[in-house]
């Protein structure tokens, strides 16, 4: 098993561009999540989805969408990067919800200029 | 709303010390999960332990223990005999009606 996967692992952006950040996973967990994490600020819940067809807003939503269309995706997309979005994002998945252990991908690093 | 707290930002100790790294949480739901991970200087988070809201019974895995008091609202980790390899950024974290994590404690084990 792959576990959960992230690409890219590194992007630079120009302000207003947009972007996606595609994460998988092959465990065929029901729930899934993405994070960013800033420095001195842990990591905060952007968007989940306990199961394909359904998404849900975390803490800091504004300028981000998903969508689930399948159990195993989970896409992130910047809709008009901006400088404050400049951080590294974590997508993570768990059996069935956020009460169960989560499994994190290896982080995409996102620069925005 | 819900609110972890992880007082200490860094810590630094030399090897072989015991550390103890602590986290409290604010929640209003009664029942609730909550996590220890880790972050090597490598990046990933390496899942250490859960815990529900009812059990609050410690828990010892090797070098590791962890202390849940639900009076105080504290979940809090010890290192006993720490070592190099436990070098990395600790996050508690709270599930309840969504997963909230703290800032993180770094933790700096020197030789």
């Amino acid at each position: 098993n792959a576990g959960v996967t992230q690409t890219p692992k590194f992007q630079v952006l120009k302000t207003g561009q947009s972007m996606t950040l595609q994460c998988a996973q092959d465990m065929n967990h029901e729930y899934m999540s993405w994070y960013r994490q800033d420095p001195g600020m842990g990591l905060r819940l952007i968007h989940y989805s306990v199961g394909a067809g359904i998404t849900d807003q975390g803490e800091v939503p504004n300028g981000y969408n998903v969508s689930r269309s399948t159990t195993e995706d989970f896409p992130l997309r910047l809709l008009s990067a901006a400088p404050s979005q400049t951080s590294v994002y974590f997508c993570a998945s768990s059996y069935r919800t956020r009460g169960d252990e989560q499994f994190f991908g290896p982080g995409t690093r996102l620069t925005v200029l | 709303a819900q609110k972890v707290t992880q007082a200490q930002t860094e810590i630094s100790v030399v090897e072989k010390e015991d550390v103890t790294l602590d986290c409290v949480y604010e929640t209003r739901d009664t029942t609730y999960y909550l996590f220890w991970y880790k972050q090597p200087p490598s990046g990933e988070l390496v899942f250490l332990i859960r815990r529900n809201s009812f059990d609050e019974q410690n828990e010892i895995s090797g070098r590791y223990s962890w202390n849940f008091q639900k009076s105080t609202s504290s979940f809090n980790f010890t290192i006993t005999a720490s070592q190099v390899v436990d070098s990395a950024v600790y996050f508690c974290a709270n599930a309840g009606n969504m997963l909230t994590f703290g800032g993180g404690t770094r933790l700096m084990v020197k030789p």
